[in-house]
């Protein structure tokens, strides 16, 4: 069964453009969760989806966007980019239903903000 | 606002021996807690878990404690391995079906052969 898969996994922007990154969950998983990742801060919960809703949101500001397709991908969209915004953003697949609650994590896409 | 924490950003021990990493939590609603283990270039791996209800939970090497009172859990590696060092990160929620995890800055687990 394949895993999480995101794209791209790395890619480099300048202040003030905007990115859109992707994630495909495990086949059959309906949660699709994002995490961004920086030295120190571990991961920061950004936001979750569950068939094509957001059911959770942390506390990032509104230039951090997402939205979940009918096949379960999943899109983060990061705009008016920030130096501050360079991490690893990290995607979580899940069925979503009680269960164990273990996360699938992907291997990232790590954004570098010039 | 941080709501698990992992004091110790690092820890060192020799192979053989116990390993143990410490996990505190702010939140008292937080009836779930997790372990995950991460490699460099490689996404979190979920590790062992434990629910509210019990104060100890046993996966072979791996073993978690929870003191609810104390708001801390932590975990232990009996006997600690050099594939074992990587970055630890413990997370919490309020439910089990609730994606909504928080977790620790994490913690690099160095095991020395």
């Amino acid at each position: 069964k394949a895993g999480v898969t995101q794209t791209p996994r790395y890619l480099i922007k300048t202040r003030g453009q905007q990115v859109t990154l992707s994630c495909s969950p495990i086949s059959g998983h309906r949660s699709v969760s994002w995490y961004q990742q920086t030295p120190g801060q571990g991961l920061q919960f950004l936001f979750e989806y569950f068939s094509e809703t957001q059911r959770n949101k942390g506390n990032f500001p509104g230039r951090f966007s997402g939205r979940q397709f009918s096949n379960s991908r999943s899109e983060m969209n990061v705009s008016t980019l920030e130096l501050g915004d360079s991490a690893l953003y990290l995607c979580a697949s899940s069925l979503g239903r009680t269960n164990t609650g273990e996360l699938f994590f992907g291997e990232g896409s790590r954004l570098t903000v010039l | 606002d941080q709501q698990v924490k992992q004091n110790s950003p690092s820890l060192s021990v020799q192979e053989g021996r116990i390993s143990i990493l410490n996990c505190d939590y702010t939140n008292s609603m937080f009836d779930y807690f997790l372990w995950y283990k991460k490699y460099p270039a490689e996404g979190p791996t979920f590790l062992i878990s434990i629910s509210s209800i019990k104060d100890k939970n046993e996966d072979g090497r791996f073993t978690v404690f929870l003191n609810k009172s104390a708001k801390h859990l932590s975990l232990h590696i009996v006997p600690s391995q050099p594939g074992d060092s990587a970055v630890y990160f413990c997370a919490a929620s309020e439910f089990t079906y609730n994606n909504d995890m928080r977790f620790g800055a994490g913690t690099r687990l160095t095991v020395k052969p």
